[in-house]
């Protein structure tokens, strides 16, 4: 069964700091790794990553992907206030339903 | 404007007496998947369809139940709701095949009383 475990569940800054998530994950049939930011409301997508060593960059939010040691991580440089939300990671491995496997989320809260 | 529409909102009902949460779509999207959110236990999903008339159960589809008779839409059905099934709902949808381009609606907030 797939797995996917995120770390830290709760993670509270100052703005303008640096955080790192982090994401590990097992699985038998491994084809991408996806970050989504959860606001109050729906997740909406950020990353897809399929190579290892190829980093993904968004502004201040970047990610890579490490398929060696089974884990991504997502880093947010410059924090600020609305970067506040639940960062989800999921595991695509391309079996039955849509075979998306989510973890449990980091809450992160950036303070003012 | 793309969008997944659910509905309601939010809803506080009773044990026993049945619900409907509807979601649309009007990106002609041939997948459609609806998932429940709950602290600590993350995303999970309970139904999903690839196409009109073909529907499948996901992770945790005890309770509920779903149709697919248009392209659009695909409502989720709770006959006889319980307190367990209190959660955040979401519906989502993609085009076949891009699985990482997954819309999601803006959930629904359940509680059974």
């Amino acid at each position: 069964e797939d797995k996917v475990v995120q770390s830290p569940l709760s993670l509270v800054v100052h703005e303008g700091d640096t955080v790192t998530l982090n994401c590990s994950y097992e699985v038998t049939n491994f084809r991408s790794l996806l970050w989504y930011k959860q606001e109050k409301k729906a997740p909406t997508f950020l990353f897809m990553l399929t190579s290892s060593g190829i980093e993904k960059k968004s502004g201040r939010l970047s990610s890579i992907l490490d398929k060696k040691e089974l884990f991504s991580i997502l880093n947010i440089t410059a924090t600020q206030t609305g970067d506040s939300a639940v960062y989800l990671c999921a595991l695509y491995s391309g079996g039955g339903a849509d075979g998306l496997t989510f973890g449990k989320g980091t809450h992160l809260i950036i303070q003012p | 404007e793309a969008q997944v529409t659910q509905n309601p909102r939010y809803l506080i009902t009773v044990t026993g007496k049945k619900l409907t949460v509807t979601c649309s779509q009007n990106m002609n999207h041939e997948y459609m998947s609806w998932y429940r959110q709950d602290p600590g236990l993350g995303l999970r999903q309970i139904y999903y369809s690839m196409n009109v008339e073909v529907t499948d159960k996901g992770d945790v589809p005890e309770g509920y139940k779903v149709s697919r008779k248009e392209k659009r839409n695909f409502p989720l059905i709770l006959e006889s709701p319980s307190p367990n099934q209190t959660s955040l709902y979401f519906c989502a949808s993609r085009n076949r095949g891009r699985y990482e381009k997954l819309f999601f609606g803006s959930g629904t907030q359940l509680s059974v009383l």
